[in-house]
Order: structure tokens, then sequence, then C-alpha cells
């Protein structure tokens, strides 16, 4: 079955300083992974998505993330934290057998001036 | 105007009554799913759907019925409301490939 664990509820970072958010999966086919954000009281928004081909994917407002096939990990990364990226963000994993999109439990990002 | 739509935004109601979410999406996409959302669960999947009359259960599917005649519509239906149901509700469609776009979601409280 799939599954996926996100490291750390709450992840605090100053501005300017990088942002990482650990994501591990568990799949039994290749998956498509996938990271989403949710700002407060609204609905989630793709930030980038791995399916196949490059391991290391670049995504809307800076963030990237690299899929290693080896570690089943799906990171994801930004040099430099924006106040604006504070909101929690989630990541996702897609097997193609089962046709579930599933989510992991979230990090919430917080940044600090 | 395109996109996905959930209506309504804010529900409250009584244990034990029958209460419908729905969902409607324009993209014409073939693949639905309905998601809940709570504080340290993250997103859970309630059920999915990957066409028109076809449904299938997802991680907690237990006191939820859902329904598709139409590829755009994707009610979801709380059949007798527990408290432990109190929870935002997501609805999401996608092309098959797993990429979801979401709606605003639905806050339902049950008293």
């Amino acid at each position: 079955a799939q599954s996926v664990t996100q490291l750390g509820s709450h992840v605090s970072v100053s501005e300017g300083a990088l942002v990482l958010l650990r994501c591990n999966y568990s799949s039994s086919v290749p998956p498509y992974l996938f990271w989403y954000v949710q700002y407060p009281n609204q609905g989630l928004q793709l930030l980038l998505k791995y399916t196949t081909g490059a391991t290391l994917v670049k995504g809307i407002n800076g963030f990237e993330a690299e899929f290693k096939k080896s570690e089943t990990s799906f990171h994801l990364t930004k040099p430099s934290a924006h106040m604006s990226d504070a909101a929690e963000y989630f990541c996702a994993c897609y097997g193609g057998a089962t046709n579930k999109l599933i989510f992991g439990t979230g990090t919430l990002l917080a940044v600090q001036p | 105007d395109a996109g996905i739509t959930q209506s309504p935004r804010y529900k409250i109601t009584e244990t034990g009554r029958q209460v419908t979410l729905m969902c409607h999406q324009t993209w014409s996409h073939s693949y639905m799913f309905w998601y809940r959302q709570d504080l340290g669960h993250g997103l859970r999947l309630i059920y999915y759907s990957a066409a028109a009359d076809i449904t299938d259960k997802g991680e907690v599917p237990d006191g939820y019925v859902v329904s598709r005649s139409k590829t755009e519509n994707f009610p979801l239906t709380l059949e007798s409301a527990t408290r432990s149901q109190t929870s935002v509700y997501f609805c999401a469609s996608s092309t098959s490939g797993g990429e979801a776009f979401f709606g605003q979601g639905t806050r339902l409280t049950v008293v």
C-alpha cells in the first residue's frame, strides 16, 4: 500500500534561510510525487511534481525537490525563505495501479523576520 | 467559471442527520476525490472515482456514501452525522496521473 511520511509537523526558519521539508514515500510501483501548499482557509495548490525523467524538479515560488529512489525520498527545498512562504506543505504520492492520491500529514512552515 | 466548486462552504448540522456535500468540476476530469482534513492527520482519502459510475473506498470511508452519475459531479453524503465527522472536507479532480485540483473546502460542524 502507498504511504507518505513527512518528518516534522512544524518547521521554523528565519527569513533568508534555507527551507528543507522532508518527505519519504512507500509504494510498490514507481510513484508520481507531488508537493502542495495550503494557505490559511484555502484549498491546496500544486507546487511541483515528479512523474518521470529528471529527478530534480523545479516548481513555483523558487521551490524545488529531488526524487531519490534509493532513499525513497522527495524533500522540498528553497534556498532563501520569504515571509510569504509561511503556509502548510503537503507531500503526496500517486500510485498508478490504485489511482489513489495519498497525502502526508503536512508540515507547517513558519518564517521568522 | 471553470474550476472546481464545493458547496456549501460552511455547514452546521446535528448528530444523526443526513447531510450532503456537493462538488462540481467543469474540466471533465475523469478522477475525483474526497478528503477530510483534521489537525495532526493531514488529508485522508475518503472515496475516489475513476469515472462516472465507478467509485472506490479510500482510507476512511466508514459513515460516508458517494455517487457519480455524471462526470462533473461527485456528492459526498454523511448518512447519519456524528461529532467525529466534524472536519474540513476537500473535493479534488484530476486527469489520470495524480495532479489534482482542489476546491475551497467545506467546513462541517456536527453538534
